[in-house]
């Protein structure tokens, strides 16, 4: 089965931009979506496929793909956006689903 | 809206079944276009995918856990549910039960519930 892997921690200043990557070979043929989890919540999901976000999102998150990388950007992140994000794409059967392992945001 | 909700016991011992159940409501389970999850997450860690259930019955489990897990669905209740055997302490942590869009994205998800195994 195929792999996921994100950076464990990122941070970044509040009302700047930060990137949360994730990267696997499966994500040369395959969008990610991204989760947001704050403690004690069930993930929901806040980017999908090519950029699309869900609606009740807000705009300042986006995505994007390049190779076998996949972003999440936060452009002018909140306080509000301190939480674990998750990436999840197809395994290499197309019907599994995979995980990466989380990156917690801290907002300085 | 559509809501999902997990229930079942808290507490179960070592080398038993975990089982549990998710109803759905605000939505139809028989939906042509969503599968049905369980994924779970250890105290800690992150998100591991158990297993989707299809409407129809058609069901893709995890490798890892493949030969302990069931899942089914019962379209008359609006319900999926979630067998696991021999379980471990390995096997203690958040059960969330969440809706799949047949492009992969989970965009509902149940609250989630603790189970314990307990020796």
């Amino acid at each position: 089965s195929s792999e996921l892997t994100q950076d464990p921690a990122v941070s970044v200043a509040l009302g700047q931009t930060v990137r949360i990557t994730c990267q696997g070979d499966i994500l040369r043929g395959y969008y990610a979506g991204w989760y947001q989890q704050k403690p004690g919540q069930a993930p929901i999901l806040v980017i999908y496929g090519q950029n699309n976000r869900p609606s009740g999102i807000p705009d300042r998150f986006s995505g994007s793909a390049s190779g076998n990388t996949a972003s999440l950007t936060i452009t002018g992140a909140q306080a509000e956006d301190e939480a674990d994000y998750y990436c999840n794409s197809r395994d290499s059967h197309p019907n599994h689903v995979i995980f990466g392992g989380g990156t917690k945001l801290t907002v300085l | 809206q559509l809501q999902l909700q997990e229930s079942g016991p808290g507490l179960v011992k070592s080398s038993e079944t975990l089982s549990l159940i998710c109803t759905v409501s605000g939505g139809s389970i028989s939906s042509s276009v969503h599968y049905w999850d369980w994924i779970r997450q250890p105290p800690g860690k992150g998100l591991e995918w158990i297993g989707s259930v299809y409407y129809s019955g058609s069901t893709y489990y995890n490798p890892s856990l493949k030969s302990r897990v069931t899942i089914s669905v019962d379209t008359s209740k609006n319900q999926f549910s979630l067998r696991l055997n021999s379980v471990t302490a390995a096997d203690t942590a958040v059960y969330y039960c969440a809706r799949q869009r047949v492009d992969i994205f989970v965009d509902y998800w149940g609250q989630g519930t603790l189970v314990t195994v307990s020796s």
